[in-house]
């Protein structure tokens, strides 16, 4: 497509429950990236996506978090067990290289209640 | 580590007024330097880069030029508008090989008619 595209744009879900978001990147870009946008925070980052390479998942907060990516496009961001801390803007960026910069979605604003 | 330090907002101008927002920068290597821009309600725009030291970015009446020996990326603008009124993120990448965008926490700038 065109740009990134995230869905759902805004998610409200009870604590305990399991989330799944949802990145559609630029066809073509190798790299994808997720972030997290919280209040007062900047930009957190999550887990990257590189080719074939393994994910690099140094940011992920904990092991709720996981993050695949099928046939080197699609990717989804799945949140076990919802915690209230959790409640941000989730970001997915994807990028043909370092060096080009990414292109961000619009995110996903997730609200654990 | 790398980490990106953006002066605090929220920077409150009236609409012609000059505009720097500082940034300074501490990363191994030579890194590639990026503002990014969230307008109200959108997704993060790369607004210019600086990949090498004494380069200058400029868009949008925006400039911001690679200072090495200050490890800075300071934002500028001759003249703002109200609609120049957002969110503005400092950030760098590392150059070997692919990694991931380390931003600063962001700097809002709101412009008054």
């Amino acid at each position: 497509g065109a740009g990134v595209s995230q869905s759902p744009s805004n998610k409200v879900t009870e604590k305990g429950k399991d989330v799944e978001l949802r990145c559609d990147p630029i066809s073509g870009h190798t790299a994808l990236y997720w972030y997290r946008q919280s209040l007062g925070q900047g930009l957190e980052f999550l887990i990257y996506f590189q080719g074939n390479s393994a994910p690099d998942k140094s940011g992920l907060p904990s092991d709720r978090f996981s993050a695949e990516r099928t046939g080197g496009s699609v990717s989804t961001l799945t949140i076990q067990r919802t915690q209230q801390e959790d409640s941000a803007v989730y970001l997915c960026a994807s990028s043909l290289s370092t060096g080009s910069g990414y292109t961000f979605g619009s995110g996903t604003r997730l609200t654990v209640v | 580590g790398n980490s990106v330090t953006q002066m605090e907002g929220p920077v409150t101008l009236s609409e012609e007024a000059f505009l720097t927002i500082n940034c300074t920068y501490t990363a191994t290597g030579y890194p590639s330097l990026f503002w990014y821009v969230q307008y109200p309600g959108e997704g993060l725009q790369l607004l210019l880069k600086a990949t090498k030291a004494d380069d200058k970015g400029s868009n949008k009446g925006f400039e911001a030029t690679y200072r090495k020996e200050t490890t800075s990326f300071h934002l500028e603008k001759g003249s703002v508008q109200v609609s120049d009124s957002a969110v503005y993120f400092c950030a760098l990448s590392e150059n070997s090989g692919y990694s991931t965008l380390t931003f600063g926490k962001g700097t809002m700038l709101l412009v008054s008619p």
